[in-house]
């Protein structure tokens, strides 16, 4: 299953709000998966099942959607948030998006 | 606290093999949906392999043939042997956990380096 996501890039200041769009190739339900990764360190999973929340993971992240349109949202950027996101379907073999980097 | 290591990157010429390893702490491989996600220089993650708790194994179509996983339930480890490789499989190797089928990977390791160049 072919995920796209958008913007590939943004440029953000802290305390934006942020959003980050994903569009699967087909109907997945919620089977959604949204990671962090920064340059040297392990992916960090974020929200799973479209919309809850990882244990651990600050609330100001969200997740939405189902069927084939998905959003993760970052209410209020904080510093430690400037990273890549992927979005990636668990319906069938996984596959990742290509990935949105946050920027200053 | 659970912990996943790879080791074993390197750098490898062009149809040469290699041979990554994860060793996982506090939980059994066996137990668990384990796969290998790589991120080469400049794009993003790709899922290539997972092996079931079942010992089922699946493949991407990228290395489907050239590419093996395995799991030593003593020793707790995961593998990925890699043979015939390309200048394409130049990534960093991620081993992952998912404790259901549906695979929500909640533990990576930080990875290691794979290079395929003459």
């Amino acid at each position: 299953i072919q995920m796209t996501q958008s913007p590939a890039s943004l440029s953000a200041s802290v305390g934006d709000r942020v959003a980050i769009h994903c569009r699967a190739g087909q109907n997945i339900d919620t089977y959604l998966n949204w990671y962090q990764h920064k340059p040297g360190k392990a992916p960090k999973l974020l929200i799973y099942a479209s919309s809850i929340l990882q244990t651990g993971v600050p609330s100001r992240f969200s997740g939405s959607g189902s069927g084939a349109d998905f959003t993760l949202t970052i209410s209020s950027l904080q510093p430690e948030d400037f990273a890549t996101y992927y979005c990636q379907q668990c319906y069938s073999h996984p596959t990742f998006g290509p990935g949105t980097k946050v920027e200053v | 606290e659970v912990q996943l290591v790879e080791s074993g990157g390197g750098l490898v010429q062009p149809g040469g093999s290699l041979r990554l390893s994860c060793a996982a702490t506090e939980f059994t491989v066996r137990n668990s949906y384990m796969s290998w996600v790589r991120r080469a220089p400049g794009k993003g993650l790709e899922w290539i392999s997972i092996i079931y708790k079942d010992g089922t194994t699946h493949y991407a179509d990228s290395v489907q043939g050239r590419f093996s996983i395995s799991r030593d339930i003593y020793t707790n480890t995961l593998y990925l042997q890699m043979n015939s490789l390309r200048a394409e499989d130049t990534a960093v190797y991620y081993c992952t956990r998912a404790t259901t089928i549906t695979t929500i990977y909640d533990y990576w390791g930080q990875g290691t380096l794979v290079t395929v160049s003459s």
